[in-house]
């Protein structure tokens, strides 16, 4: 799987969107990007993922750039809610079902929605 | 969405002791689940990949005969941590593909006194 690099640590006030980027330079023509969160003691939930159109769903959207070495992941208006670690991943697309891959989870980054 | 359950959500236990780790698949059939274990302050880190009707498959680094793993239907897998130990105390996570998205359990926090 191509790594991933993302901030550790990200600031950003409730009500305002929260943009956090992630560089993926290694990433290969079937590997999506894929993009997890984790509040604290918590499993971690699927957010969103890509393949290298945009994407765009009811918790956040996802902007891939053309040569898919980087994307950001957007949540248009953070609520205090949205604290969490957020993880990007870059991994093979899922062909079969009731199978998938493992998820390899890197540092993330800790995101922190501040009243 | 889909959703993925575990019990117990904590347990204590005594050094030396077993404890075992529910995983269940609520609303789909998974014939693979994945067991994670994430220390403080760490990322989750795969322990095994557990596989419906045959062994499980275990990372470098973890112990197959201390981590007993059983996938015997397509919605249950479980986790036995045997002769249980401070070191193993951590948060277990267990996750399933209903389809293109890998669904987490909640977690279940293992203290080892």
């Amino acid at each position: 799987d191509a790594k991933t690099t993302q901030p550790p640590s990200m600031d950003c006030a409730e009500g305002r969107a929260a943009n956090l980027p992630c560089n993926h330079s290694t990433i290969s023509g079937n590997e999506y990007v894929y993009w997890y969160r984790q509040i604290h003691s918590q499993g971690p939930q699927y957010i969103i993922h890509g393949l290298k159109n945009n994407e765009t769903n009811e918790m956040a959207s996802l902007i891939i750039t053309e040569d898919r070495k980087s994307s950001t992941l957007i949540l248009p208006h953070a609520t205090l809610r949205d604290t969490a670690v957020y993880y990007c991943i870059v991994r093979v697309g899922v062909t079969n079902s009731n199978s998938g891959y493992a998820l390899n989870f890197g540092k993330g980054t800790s995101l922190l929605v501040t009243p | 969405g889909a959703v993925v359950s575990q019990h117990p959500s904590r347990v204590i236990c005594k050094s030396g002791t077993s404890v075992k780790i529910e995983c269940r698949s609520l609303d789909f059939q998974a014939t693979t689940m994945f067991w994670y274990r994430q220390f403080p302050k760490q990322s989750l880190m795969l322990m095994a990949t557990s596989n419906e009707g045959s062994k499980a498959t275990y990372e470098q680094g973890v112990e197959k005969d201390k981590f007993l793993i059983n996938h015997a239907s397509l919605t249950l897998s479980t986790l036995t941590v045997t002769s249980a130990h401070p070191e193993d105390s951590s948060f277990y996570i267990c996750s399933a593909t209903p389809l293109y998205e890998q669904y987490f359990g909640p977690g279940t926090r293992l203290t080892v006194t």
